[in-house]
């Protein structure tokens, strides 16, 4: 089964500051790869998904970007953060119709 | 994407059946249902899906209504690890399979 490795666990980063969030999966291929934001009692907002490596969409128009150099890595960026920012990212990887696997998630704090 | 309506929040007894409702009253055809859980700081784990019969597993069962405009998630004895939030979405068969979770319902499970 798979296994979905996100780093790091948590993170504090000054407003204006670049971002880098990693996100690689194991025990699969050719997977969905997915990114979810889930700010303080709310519900998962999807970021971007991605098909195939260099294949990314976007689904909320903001100073985030995604990447997916390989095919079980998918990175989120930022060049600046903004105090938004701030929430629970979440990585997802599925097959098809298939359920989704969630990484343990990442926690950034914009201050 | 078809939307799902959940109640915000349900209490239960712990050790009774709990029934967590979904209404997904614009579903299509080809849409499966599935039912996500996350716990206090961890990201969402499946729990089960179905697409027209009804569905069980260990950790749950699965009761669509027949015109699949509802269903209903039933954890057949609430223990203290389920209080979660639970998350009812759709996914459909074809092409890119995007997944939007909405707020969820809150399960609070009491001794």
């Amino acid at each position: 089964s798979q296994t979905i490795h996100q780093w790091p666990a948590t993170l504090v980063q000054p407003v204006g500051s670049p971002l880098s969030l990693e996100c690689t999966v194991e025990g699969t291929s050719n997977p969905n790869l997915y990114w979810y934001r889930q700010a303080a009692g709310r519900g998962l907002q999807l970021l971007f998904y991605s098909v195939g490596i260099g294949q990314i969409s976007s689904e909320v128009p903001q100073n985030l970007s995604a990447s997916r150099p390989q095919d079980r890595q998918f990175i989120l960026s930022s060049k600046k953060l903004l105090l938004s920012d701030s929430g629970f990212y979440l990585c997802a990887c599925s097959r098809q119709y298939n359920e989704q696997f969630f990484g343990p998630g990442t926690r950034l704090t914009v201050l | 994407d078809a939307k799902t309506t959940q109640p915000n929040s349900m209490e239960s007894n712990e050790e009774e059946p709990v029934h967590l409702p979904c209404n997904h009253s614009t579903i299509s055809g080809t849409d499966y249902i599935h039912w996500y859980r996350q716990l206090p700081s961890q990201g969402p784990e499946y729990v089960i899906h179905g697409l027209t019969s009804n569905v069980n597993n260990r950790m749950a069962s699965l009761a669509i209504a027949e015109d699949r405009k509802s269903s209903t998630l039933i954890l057949h004895r609430a223990t203290l690890r389920d209080a979660a939030v639970y998350y009812c979405i759709l996914r459909s068969r074809g092409g890119y399979q995007k997944v939007t979770f909405g707020i969820g319902t809150k399960l609070q499970v009491i001794p």
